[in-house]
């Protein structure tokens, strides 16, 4: 059964950094989306993206984030200078193309440790 | 403010019990509601997904309700297995996006569900 892939699945970076957060969504899907969870908490949307753009974005997707298909296949979240209060586990997850119900295909996930 | 509430926030059980999980939302508009289950560490999975006119929908052991008047909704799981033991999100969408895509989802603090032997 296909399913969405993340790597890595941990990753540590100092504060300041850059990190890329890599996504492969379910192929034929055309619907994609960064969630972050931070431990303990809920999980909390962060972007969705269609036809190439973003179609929408929560007040936590700051200019410090930025996401890109660079590809067919992969699905990247970026943060640029990352702050101590980005750790969290960030999932991709995608949805088909005329889906009723908004389906969403969640990957397992990366974890970020930001030092 | 769109919300997702959840009860309990925690609940142990014995293997073979049933138990019923709560939710409450004041999504506006609403789209609709689904019930994930989460291991730990890992993504959400879905369990059920319902519109404003569904009323219950099954998947194996798991039953979800949805009321849209009073905008409750409840997940039932009978005859608990050990492997159940996860954390339960109630999630809901709103409306879609714009430019036709898909709306974003609204989750829940969850229920963690400890299945005890």
């Amino acid at each position: 059964e296909p399913e969405v892939t993340q790597t890595p699945s941990h990753q540590v970076t100092q504060m300041g950094q850059e990190v890329i957060l890599r996504c492969v969504p379910i192929s034929n899907h055309l619907y994609f989306y960064w969630y972050r969870q931070i431990l303990g908490q809920k999980v909390e949307f962060l972007v969705s993206f269609y036809n190439n753009e973003i179609s929408e974005k929560s007040e936590i997707f700051d200019d410090q984030f930025s996401v890109e298909r660079p590809d067919g296949s992969n699905f990247t979240l970026k943060i640029r200078s990352t702050k101590l209060e980005d750790s969290a586990m960030y999932f991709c997850a995608s949805g088909p193309r005329g889906s009723s119900y908004n389906e969403q295909f969640f990957g397992p996930g990366t974890r970020l440790t930001v030092l | 403010k769109n919300q997702v509430e959840q009860s309990p926030q925690s609940l142990i059980i014995l293997e073979g019990k049933n138990c019923t999980l709560q939710c409450n939302y004041t999504v506006s508009p609403f789209s609709n509601l689904r019930w994930y289950k989460q291991d730990t560490g890992r993504g959400p999975v879905s369990l059920t997904i319902m519109t404003f006119s569904e009323n219950t929908k099954s998947n194996g052991r798991y039953t979800a309700t949805l009321d849209a008047d009073t905008k409750q909704s409840s997940l039932h799981i009978t005859a608990s297995q050990l492997s159940d033991s996860a954390s339960y999100i109630c999630v809901v969408s709103g409306t879609l996006g714009r430019g036709g895509s898909q709306g974003n989802l609204i989750f829940g603090k969850g229920t963690k569900l400890s299945v005890k032997p």
